[in-house]
């Protein structure tokens, strides 16, 4: 079966920080990925997705970067943090080709101090 | 461009009462419908899904949810609840053809005794 993990799953940074989440997919090969950000009662708004290796679209231009150095590995950026990038960070998957369910993974809670 | 209309921020309801978390969408073309459910500080779990057939669909925890394509709407239901569906549920759907999902607001579901 298919299992996702995300790590870490709290950071608290300081403003001006770099930051680095990695998300990584067991049990399946080539699956589309994507990272999610959820701000407190403002539901969830989807940051980067990739259909394959160095395949990165960005649905929000922000000072947050992705990338998928292997297929089933994808990493949430960034050279400086903002306080406004607090908040919870979820990565899902879902199976290659027209995308359908996708299931996500435990997240990870960022605080920017 | 496709929209999902979560009608409901809160939903109180007593234990063992039945309950219905209203969904509306907006696409100019066919859909593909979903339910997760997500427990304080963890990921999303999908719930139920409809991709095609039947208009109602079964999901797990005793959830359900109707179809109704004339009236846009992806209503979901469960016809006596516990304490520990207290959580917030996400409805989302994607058109067919595109890669991402859209992804409604969050209604909170508050079961109490």
């Amino acid at each position: 079966s298919q299992t996702i993990h995300q790590w870490p799953a709290t950071l608290v940074q300081p403003v001006g920080s770099p930051l680095s989440l990695e998300c990584t997919v067991e049990g399946t090969s080539n699956p589309n990925l994507y990272w999610y950000r959820q701000a407190a009662g403002r539901g969830l708004q989807l940051l980067f997705y990739s259909v394959g290796i160095g395949q990165i679209s960005s649905e929000v231009p922000q000072n947050l970067s992705a990338s998928r150095p292997q297929d089933r590995q994808f990493i949430l950026s960034s050279k400086k943090l903002l306080l406004s990038d607090s908040g919870f960070y979820l990565c899902a998957w879902s199976a290659p080709g027209p995308t359908r369910e996708q299931y996500f993974g435990p997240g990870t809670r960022l605080t920017v101090t | 461009a496709q929209s999902v209309t979560q009608l409901d921020s809160q939903v109180p309801v007593f234990e063992e009462a039945p309950v219905e978390l209203r969904c509306n969408y907006s696409s100019s073309v066919s859909v593909y419908l979903f339910w997760y459910v997500q427990y304080p500080n963890q990921g999303l779990q999908l719930l139920l899904k409809y991709l095609s057939g039947s208009t109602l669909v079964k999901g797990i925890n005793g959830f359900e949810a109707e179809f109704n394509k004339s009236q846009t709407s992806f209503h979901l239901r469960k016809p006596s609840v516990h304490i520990s569906d207290t959580a917030e549920y996400f409805c989302a759907v994607i058109p067919s053809g595109y890669s991402t999902l859209t992804f409604g607001k969050g209604t909170m579901l508050l079961v109490s005794p």
